[in-house]
């Protein structure tokens, strides 16, 4: 199986802030990397597929980058609505297989 | 616009089996592939299985999990037997892509 490990698992930030997620493949996947977010008591949301792409409707300031084993997601100004825990996934071979979860956290 | 609506939450004992449904509008069950994906309590994500478009499941339920799909309804359904508290969870189907998921289903497994 692949394991994704994902950094850090607990990030502290303001509003404005610039926040970088890092994912990181055991073998490679090539660009078959998703991340969600996941507010609690809800269920995921998909920001970003094929390692860079948005998905329709969110919102720019998400941004995803990677490919092989080493992915980031940057959210370039963070906003009250972005505090919430965010995974990577990888789909390129079964089974699918997420990261660990970081937790962004108002500071 | 695609929507998933599951059934309700369940309470079960050990050895149990449950079965989860998943209801697809806005699309038909023949135009998604659907996947399973459950979430103890405090924890993170693990998928179990979905279509692709046969039947793939992980590792860790085979021989505990049966995913079915009823066309005439576009209801998929997720069934998990001799159910352990381990497997206490709430339960998502989404699709294929993960751009559309249910609002989970909480299974609880206590004597």
């Amino acid at each position: 199986d692949i394991q994704m490990t994902q950094s850090p698992s607990t990030l502290s930030a303001s509003v404005g802030d610039r926040v970088t997620i890092t994912c990181r493949a055991s073998q490679t996947i090539s660009s078959w990397l998703a991340w969600l977010q996941q507010k609690p008591g809800k269920a995921p949301k998909l920001l970003v597929y094929k390692a860079s792409s948005l998905q329709s409707g969110v919102p720019s300031r998400f941004s995803g980058s990677g490919s092989g084993t080493e992915f980031t997601l940057t959210i370039s100004s963070l906003q009250p609505d972005d505090f919430a825990t965010y995974y990577c996934q990888q789909y390129n071979s079964y089974p699918w297989t997420f990261g660990q979860g970081t937790k962004v956290e108002i500071k | 616009q695609v929507q998933l609506v599951q059934s309700g939450a369940e309470v079960k004992k050990p050895g149990a089996s449950v079965k989860v449904s998943c209801k697809v509008s806005g699309h038909t069950l023949t135009e998604v592939s659907m996947h399973w994906v459950r979430q103890a309590p405090g924890k993170g994500l693990e998928w179990m299985g979905g279509f692709d478009p046969e039947r793939v499941y992980a590792q860790k339920f085979q021989g505990r999990v049966t995913m079915t799909e009823d066309t005439s309804t576009d209801t998929g359904y997720m069934e998990l037997s001799s159910l352990r508290s381990e497997d206490t969870a709430v339960y998502y189907c989404a699709t294929d892509a993960l751009d559309y998921w249910g609002q989970g289903t909480l299974v609880t497994v206590s004597s």
